[in-house]
């Protein structure tokens, strides 16, 4: 079964301390890997899409890395307006769906 | 850019009513998704909608059905609306289904049912 686990289910930064964040999955062949940001009250935005073990992309102070069983979003000296819930969603080479996690809420204090 | 756009944006609803919830996106995408979102339980896939003409069940489709009426609109309708539908309900949009491409989601609707 295809599953995705992020961790933690929530972090306290303070301003400028940098952190980690895990998604791990478990799919059957992997056609990519995605990272949301969602704010309360709206839906989630799109930050970045892996493709293959190895990859990074990077947008401002995030950086998304993908091996072959997990991603990771690294927070480089985080600011109070990183603060949001971070999603992690996988869609396999076969079939159409998105498997999302549960996310990580962010909470940066200044 | 409106993007995707969800109505309503809250909704109340006693049990056993129904209703519709409407989707529509301006970008051409071809593919349609609806989620619900709870606590603890993240995103689950209610219905898709791969391209204009086609419907299929995600992972928790039971109660819900749902129309394309065209490639912008995407609905989602509650026939017999129960309590245990009470969630925050998201449409969402890609260029195409299966193709790594990522999707755009409206900012939801707010469902309680009593």
């Amino acid at each position: 079964e295809d599953q995705v686990t992020q961790s933690p289910e929530a972090l306290r930064l303070q301003e400028g301390e940098s952190s980690s964040l895990n998604c791990s999955y478990t799919v059957s062949g992997l056609r990519g890997l995605f990272w949301y940001r969602q704010d309360p009250g709206k839906g989630p935005e799109f930050l970045f899409t892996l493709y293959s073990a190895g990859e990074e992309k990077e947008k401002e102070r995030l950086k998304a890395t993908l091996t072959k069983k997990e991603s990771f979003l690294h927070i480089t000296a985080p600011k109070p307006e990183d603060s949001a819930t971070y999603l992690c969603a996988v869609q396999a080479e076969t079939g159409n769906q998105f498997y999302f996690g549960t996310g990580t809420s962010l909470t940066v204090i200044p | 850019n409106a993007g995707v756009t969800q109505t309503p944006k809250f909704q109340v609803l006693k049990t056993g009513q129904s209703m519709t919830l409407q989707c529509a996106q301006d970008m051409n995408h071809n593919s349609m998704y609806w989620y619900r979102q709870d606590p603890g339980m993240g995103l689950r896939l209610i219905y898709y909608s791969a391209s204009e003409g086609t419907t299929d069940k995600g992972e928790v489709p039971n109660g819900y059905n749902v129309s394309r009426l065209n490639k912008r609109e995407f609905s989602l309708r509650l026939e017999s609306a129960a309590p245990s539908q009470t969630s925050v309900y998201f449409c969402a949009s890609s260029h195409l289904s299966g193709l790594n491409q990522p999707q755009h989601f409206g900012d939801g609707t707010r469902l309680s049912i009593l």
